[in-house]
């Protein structure tokens, strides 16, 4: 079963250039997050959607947008990356009658 | 938003020896979830507390949640190489939000 899967999971970034990360969840589940990881610092919420078509900001959306357009995906982009921004990245899911998140297994993002 | 402490930050210990950490906050809580994230994985959920003082058992895991719904600990016992990872706790409120995590090595 392939659960939350995580596109790419390495890029290197030059301050200044865009990208986007992919977050692909094959469970039907409404809800998605975006979690940026970092040492000592635990888990920080970015953005979340509670269904297709809504997003909301969490605790660190700054210099961060994305879009839920069909259920099963969820985007992160950074339209001007800042060395900042390098973290270990990740996607999670819930289903909207269960408590537990499931993560993918991360994107490592380093900018210069 | 409620901040939640762990404690330590850092644990290395031999194979075969006890441990506990443990999750604090000065608030009250519905649940504490615990997590644990191996190298280069995702976090994978081991347990949710609900009750005040509730004890849960997952193998050589004991986890449980203080009386006063403000705090957890987790014990293992006879540590393995197997344990090592990043133990993190977790509360939903609007959303999840985690713990700073303790991270555990434990050596053959």
């Amino acid at each position: 079963n392939a659960g939350v899967t995580q596109t790419p999971k390495f890029r290197v970034l030059k301050t200044g250039q865009s990208m986007t990360l992919l977050c692909a969840q094959d469970m039907n589940h409404e809800y998605m997050y975006w979690y940026r990881q970092d040492p000592g610092m635990g888990l920080r919420l970015i953005h979340y959607s509670v269904g297709e078509g809504t997003t909301a900001k969490g605790e660190v959306p700054d210099g961060y947008n994305v879009s839920r357009l069909k259920k099963q995906n969820f985007l992160l982009g950074l339209e001007s990356a800042a060395p900042s921004q390098t973290s270990v990245y990740f996607c999670a899911s819930k289903g909207q009658s269960t408590g537990e998140l499931f993560f993918g297994e991360g994107s490592r993002l380093t900018v210069l | 938003t409620q901040l939640l402490e762990q404690s330590p930050q850092f644990l290395s210990i031999q194979e075969g020896e006890n441990l506990t950490v443990y999750c604090n906050s000065s608030s009250v809580f519905s649940s504490l979830q615990w997590y644990r994230q191996e190298p280069g994985e995702g976090p994978v959920l081991l347990v949710t507390v609900v009750t005040g003082g509730e004890v849960k058992k997952l193998k050589r895991l004991t986890f449980q949640f203080g009386d006063a719904r403000k705090d957890s600990s987790l014990h293992i016992t006879a540590a393995q190489p197997g344990d090592t990872g990043l133990y993190l706790c977790a509360y939903r409120g609007q959303n999840f939000v985690f713990g700073p995590g303790t991270r555990l090595s434990v050596l053959p």
